[in-house]
């Protein structure tokens, strides 16, 4: 399965912030997506990255808060924009390796925001 | 509207013992099922799936049940071994197994005791 570097793994943030979070994927993927997992919650998907077209957010979230960028077909970003408390988290990518390998994650980037 | 539930947030068990974590869901388009495993500070991997034309399927310790009429599937770890110790989350789709969007559980963290 693929490998994913995931980064940072942690910030603090000032409210009003915006914050980058890229990706690195050691292999070719045409499907990527983020997650976030508010504490307790599962994990709930922010958006999917296809390289070439525009991110497709889901229901709740939004382009102007989540602007995500997919240049190639090994690397993505999420920006968590304005930030304020509520957006503390951990987000989350992963890319779809198909076969019996579903999913493969990143370690995640656990943000606290101040 | 939960529809991928994990009713359980933790379990403990005794090493060599067998340990069982639960998944209701609620929506019976769902077809496709995945398991994965998180440890701290890393991100979630993939252990076993099953689709819904199988009622079983097993990878060495990890054996997956699922029940379509009562919409519950289960994990089952024999023998569980400390280092099974985790957060557990199921995941489920509709459309074909090679669809990506997943609904995941809220997770069950898995103690086991040597």
């Amino acid at each position: 399965s693929a490998v994913i570097s995931q980064k940072p793994s942690r910030d603090i943030c000032q409210r009003g912030t915006s914050l980058t979070i890229q990706c690195q994927v050691d292999s070719q993927v045409t499907m990527m997506f983020w997650y976030r997992q508010q504490p307790g919650q599962s994990l709930t998907l922010i958006a999917t990255a296809n390289q070439g077209s525009e991110a497709t957010y889901e229901s709740g979230f939004v382009i102007d808060k989540f602007p995500i960028s997919r240049p190639n077909l090994t690397f993505s970003t999420l920006t968590v924009s304005n930030m304020s408390p509520e957006d503390s988290s951990i987000y989350l990518c992963s890319a779809w390796t198909g076969g019996n390998y579903g999913y493969t994650f990143g370690s995640g980037t656990r943000l606290t925001v101040v | 509207d939960q529809q991928v539930k994990q009713n359980s947030p933790s379990l403990s068990v005794q090493e060599g013992r067998i340990s069982i974590l639960n998944c209701d869901y609620t929506n019976s388009m769902f077809d496709y099922f995945l398991w994965y495993k998180k440890y701290p500070a890393e991100g979630p991997t993939f252990l076993i799936s099953i689709s819904s034309i199988k009622d079983k399927n097993e990878d060495g310790r990890f054996t997956v049940f699922l029940n379509k009429s009562a919409k519950h599937l289960s994990l089952h770890i024999v023998p569980s071994q400390p280092g099974d110790s985790a957060v557990y989350f199921c995941a489920a789709s509709a459309g074909t197994s090679g669809t990506y969007k997943y609904i995941f559980g809220t997770g069950t963290r898995l103690k086991v005791l040597a």
